[in-house]
């Protein structure tokens, strides 16, 4: 079965530093690759995907993430932070479940605090 | 613009009630499913449906039902709820082609 690892529950950083997120994966199959956001009070929001070609994968707000097939690997990156970048952050993988159906496996997810 | 409404934002219950958690999508998706999202264990899969009257279970289907009557509306049922089964549910509905999974606002159940 499919399963994905984040590596920190909770990252505190001060605005302006540079983030990276962890994120591994098990399956050894064609897989689409997800970050989610989810900020305080709100619903899950897509932040970026990968799907095929470039590995490197731009989202909203400034994230990107690489998507590192001989790793197993799709970490989320941003240069500078802001304090609205205050959420949680998941990991997600989308790979084949059984015969013509697929499934999509979250992270536990990434508390992230920016202190202003 | 892309839909997934769900019926209740909170509720509470009590131990040993049946509870019906509803969701709506005006996608025409196919596939639907029911998550729930507890602090440190991220989302877990309960049940998907991939059809009107299709169903599947997912990681954690115990003490959960389904039903799937239109393409539209995908229900969450606890038979007889407990405690344990407080949490946020959430419903998602995936596009086919990328996967990308858009979901509801979510529903706080408290079970007392």
């Amino acid at each position: 079965a499919q399963s994905v690892s984040q590596h920190n529950h909770h990252v505190i950083l001060s605005e302006a530093a540079s983030l990276e997120l962890g994120c591994n994966y098990s399956y050894g199959g064609t897989v689409n690759l997800f970050w989610y956001v989810q900020y305080p009070g709100q619903h899950l929001q897509l932040l970026l995907k990968y799907f095929s070609g470039d590995p490197l994968v731009k989202g909203i707000k400034g994230f990107e993430a690489e998507f590192i097939k001989s790793k197993f690997s799709f970490n989320l990156r941003k240069p500078s932070v802001q304090w609205s970048d205050t959420a949680e952050y998941f990991c997600a993988v989308n790979a084949r479940r059984g015969a013509g159906s697929y499934q999509l496996t979250f992270g536990k997810g990434t508390k992230l605090s920016v202190i202003p | 613009d892309v839909k997934v409404t769900q019926s209740s934002r909170y509720l509470v219950k009590r131990t040993g009630e049946k509870v019906f958690l509803e969701c709506v999508q005006d996608m025409d998706h196919e596939n639907m499913f029911w998550y729930r999202q507890d602090p440190g264990l991220g989302l877990r899969l309960i049940y998907f449906s991939y059809d009107v009257k299709m169903k599947e279970k997912g990681d954690i289907p115990e003490g959960y039902s389904v039903s799937r009557e239109k393409k539209e509306r995908f229900s969450l049922i606890l038979e007889s709820a407990s405690t344990n089964q407080t949490s946020m549910y959430l419903c998602a509905s995936p596009e086919l082609l990328t996967y990308e999974q858009y979901f509801g606002p979510g529903t706080r159940l408290t079970v007392t």
